[in-house]
């Protein structure tokens, strides 16, 4: 079964500090790969997906993650984090042949930013 | 679009006592889910549905039913809450194998 794994728990940083966030899954197919992110209270919201193509991906908010497949890793960058990107992090994976939508996450990690 | 709508908000329940969870979506969306959310475990899949009349148990599907009478609807029932059952259950939708949307989710405690 893949995995999804999830280096950080928690995270502090200050305001304009950068940020990456490590995520490594286990499959080794074919796979796509997203972020999303989930602010206090509210739902998940997606940040990026990579699906094929360029393995550097852009996504909402200034957010970009890198598809490194040597690696199996597919990590989450911000070059200078705000107050706001105070949230919980969850980097997910479903494997080409998954039937239906089974998206696989991992545990999640708490970024909190200081202002 | 409402998008993904979920109730209750929040469910208190005891031991034992059964309870169904509501999901509906507006999105025309074959896809749905269910994922229990858990402190340090990310959400794990319950079951899901790829279409009215076809479900299937994702990861952690003991201790829960689903139905997919309609397009629309994909209700979760818990048969008999344990204390195990407390957590914040998420349901999505997807247009396709892949990009799911969210609910804003149930928070169910069992006491």
């Amino acid at each position: 079964a893949q995995s999804v794994s999830q280096h950080n728990h928690h995270v502090i940083l200050s305001e304009a500090a950068s940020l990456e966030l490590g995520c490594n899954y286990s499959y080794g197919g074919t796979v796509n790969l997203f972020w999303y992110v989930q602010y206090p209270g509210q739902h998940l919201q997606l940040l990026l997906k990579y699906f094929s193509g360029d393995p550097l991906v852009k996504g909402i908010k200034g957010f970009e993650a890198e598809f490194i497949k040597s690696k199996f890793s597919f990590n989450l960058r911000k070059p200078s984090v705000q107050w706001s990107d105070t949230a919980e992090y969850f980097c997910a994976v479903t494997h080409f042949k998954a039937a239906g939508n089974k998206l696989t996450f991992g545990g999640g990690t708490r970024v909190l930013v200081k202002p | 679009n409402a998008g993904v709508t979920q109730t209750p908000k929040f469910q208190v329940l005891k031991t034992g006592q059964s309870m169904t969870l509501q999901c509906a979506q507006d999105m025309n969306h074959e896809y749905m889910s269910w994922y229990r959310q858990d402190p340090g475990m990310g959400l794990r899949l319950i079951h899901y549905s790829v279409g009215a009349g076809i479900t299937d148990q994702g990861e952690v599907p003991n201790g829960y039913n689903v139905s997919r009478s309609t397009t629309e609807d994909f209700p979760l029932r818990l048969l008999s809450a344990a204390p195990s059952q407390t957590s914040v259950y998420f349901c999505a939708s997807s247009p396709d194998r892949y990009e799911q949307y969210f609910g804003p989710g149930t928070r169910l405690t069992v006491t």
